[in-house]
Order: C-alpha cells, then sequence, then structure tokens
C-alpha cells in the first residue's frame, strides 16, 4: 500500500514554461486535493475533487488546471508558469464524506525562474 | 483567506515540559482536526474533534474546541525532541473542504 505518490520530488521550470504533477494514491479515495505551501502561509487549496470527473476550485485557482479522469489519479497542470508559482505543492486524499483523515503525499518543491 | 489561524507562530520549550497551541476560525464547522509536519515532509494526520465534542484525547496530545468562540487548542504533555514539527489545524467546511491555518512552528529544546 504506497498511499499517495507524487512525481516528480524537485522541478525547475523557466517562466512561460507548462509542467504536470503528478498524484496517485491507491486507498481507494474518492475525495482528492492539492495544496500549495509557502514559507509563513500555510497550505491553500488550489482545487479538488470529490470523484472522478468532478472538480471544483479551492482558494488560489488561478493558473493551475486538474482533470480527474480516474479515482486514482489527479493531475495538477501549470499552463504557463510564473516566478509566484515558486512554491511546495501537496497532494492529498481521502475518503468522501465528513470526518475523514486526510492523507499527503511528500510534496513536490517547484522552483521557476 | 484561511479559515484557521494559528497562535502563537512559533513555540519554543525544554524537552518535558508541555505544550499549548491554540487555532481560531471563523466560520461554521463540521470538525475541527490537527495536522504535524516534520521539515521537508508531507502533513500526518494527528486528531480530530467534530463540532458537538468538546474534549478528545489521544496518548499525549489533548484537544479542546470551544464553538461559541470559534477556537481551539492542541496540547502536547511531556513533550519529547521527536515532537520538534510545524503543527496545523484544519476546519472542515460544506462540500467537504478541509482548509487549513499557518501553523505553529515547534521546538523542543533537550
Amino acid at each position: 500500500n504506497a498511499g499517495v505518490t507524487q512525481t516528480p520530488k524537485f522541478q525547475v521550470l523557466k517562466t512561460g514554461q507548462s509542467m504536470t504533477l503528478q498524484c496517485a494514491q491507491d486507498m481507494n479515495h474518492e475525495y482528492m486535493s492539492w495544496y500549495r505551501q509557502d514559507p509563513g502561509m500555510g497550505l491553500r487549496l488550489i482545487h479538488y475533487s470529490v470523484g472522478a470527473g468532478i472538480t471544483d476550485q479551492g482558494e488560489v485557482p488561478n493558473g493551475y488546471n486538474v482533470s480527474r479522469s480516474t479515482t486514482e489519479d489527479f493531475p495538477l497542470r501549470l499552463l504557463s508558469a510564473a516566478p509566484s508559482q515558486t512554491s511546495v505543492y501537496f497532494c492529498a486524499s481521502r475518503e468522501r464524506g465528513g470526518g475523514n483523515e486526510q492523507f499527503f503525499g511528500p510534496g513536490t518543491r517547484l522552483t521557476v525562474l | 483567506s484561511q479559515q484557521g489561524e494559528e497562535d502563537p507562530q512559533a513555540l519554543s520549550i525544554q524537552e518535558g515540559e508541555n505544550a499549548t497551541m491554540n487555532c481560531s476560525y471563523k466560520t461554521s464547522i463540521n470538525n475541527l482536526q490537527w495536522y504535524r509536519q516534520n521539515s521537508g515532509r508531507g502533513l500526518v494526520h494527528l486528531i480530530l474533534i467534530r463540532s458537538n465534542e468538546r474534549e478528545k484525547h489521544s496518548g499525549r496530545l489533548r484537544v479542546t474546541l470551544d464553538t461559541s468562540k470559534k477556537s481551539s487548542s492542541l496540547l502536547i504533555t511531556a513533550s519529547r525532541a521527536a515532537d520538534t514539527a510545524s503543527y496545523f489545524c484544519a476546519t472542515e467546511q460544506g462540500a467537504q473542504k478541509l482548509v487549513f491555518g499557518q501553523g505553529t512552528r515547534l521546538t523542543i529544546n533537550p
């Protein structure tokens, strides 16, 4: 049982480049989400999904796209990277319904030059 | 804007002492959760308290919730060096979103 996995662990992009951060979970969780963590800012919710085919915006969705074609995978796409997107990105999953523990991936450290 | 605000932002105590962190939030919640983050790692769930509960214990952890004041506290008793980490509260609101505060950075000195 691998839990929540994220790839890559580290990434450096140039301004304007695009890339996809991968996230997968093997716990059959319906709910998945993406957060970014900046120094002194805690975690901010980017996008989330309550099941395959269903996504919604969080607090800071601009500049990011998501899709959820399977229960297991929830990729995050940066369409045109900007230095303001330099951050650590965490993917998380949990069972649908309230009051459930959220499991986090190890994070992707992204630097945009 | 973020829902939860932790206080203090940083806390440094001696090993064996108790550590108390507070969390305030703004809107009605379904439950409140506390997470720990070791440096450079993902977050790990510690404890969940539902909106109809006032206090909950788990090992050396004690969490209280006061919905009238929209606040929660996390107490770690008999602290150890391994407790050094950042601690975050997270509130679950409608649509099952889990919104995190900015965290308290706890340092346990030997």
